[in-house]
């Protein structure tokens, strides 16, 4: 299954100012997708990056907070924009995986985000 | 049911104890069910991918069963060990296959 390297791990980020979280997959995949799990609550998708086109983003989501850049198959970035407190999270890329019999998700390890 | 339901969302067992947790998903327009494990400071690891109903998957002491017609999955880990301790997250995918919705997750905690 692919290898996701992600950074930062974790990172403090004062209000006001942004953050670009990095994904690096060790094989070409034509989709990849941001998580965020706030405190207590559960993992919830972002958006889904295509390279070559904009990324999908779910209701709730808008693409001005969260920008998203895919130059290539391999490679995404998300930004968090104008961070508040309620931006502490972790968030975490994703591709396709395929398993024994059918497909899973593969995902990077995180980034813990604290908005001070 | 409108969103995917875990329970417990915590628990303590003692080492060696067998255990078990709900995953309760909406039954319409089903497509997959996913069982992951997050140990703290990692990344989530797939456990097992279920489509079918009466679906049964076991990957060493923790297996999982499936119930599409009523809309829930199971875990169970037989002989808890101290290296399990982690939340195990349920994922129900519906419609298309490529997006799932996760549930809040169970957090295990294996007592030596």
């Amino acid at each position: 299954s692919a290898v996701i390297s992600q950074k930062p791990s974790r990172d403090i980020c004062q209000r006001g100012t942004s953050l670009t979280i990095q994904c690096q997959v060790d094989s070409q995949v034509t989709m990849m997708f941001w998580y965020r799990q706030q405190p207590g609550q559960s993992l919830t998708l972002i958006a889904t990056a295509n390279q070559g086109s904009e990324a999908t983003y779910e209701s709730g989501f808008v693409i001005d907070k969260f920008p998203i850049s895919r130059p290539n198959l391999t490679f995404s970035t998300l930004t968090v924009s104008n961070m508040s407190p309620e931006d502490s999270s972790i968030y975490l890329c994703s591709v396709r995986t395929a398993l024994t019999n059918d497909y899973g998700y593969t995902f990077g390890s995180g980034t813990r985000l604290t908005v001070v | 049911i409108l969103n995917v339901e875990q329970s417990p969302q915590s628990l303590h067992v003692q080492e060696g104890d067998s255990t078990n947790f709900t995953c309760s998903f909406p039954s319409s327009n089903f497509y997959a069910l996913h069982w992951y494990r997050w140990e703290t400071a990692k990344s989530p690891e797939a456990l097992f991918v279920m489509t079918l109903n009466g679906d049964e998957k076991k990957k060493g002491r923790i297996s999982a069963t499936l119930n599409t017609k009523e809309g829930y999955s199971y875990l169970y880990i037989k002989g808890s060990q101290p290296e399990d301790s982690a939340t195990y997250l349920c994922a129900s995918g519906s419609g298309g296959y490529q997006k799932v919705t996760f549930g809040i997750g169970t957090k295990l905690q294996v007592i030596p």
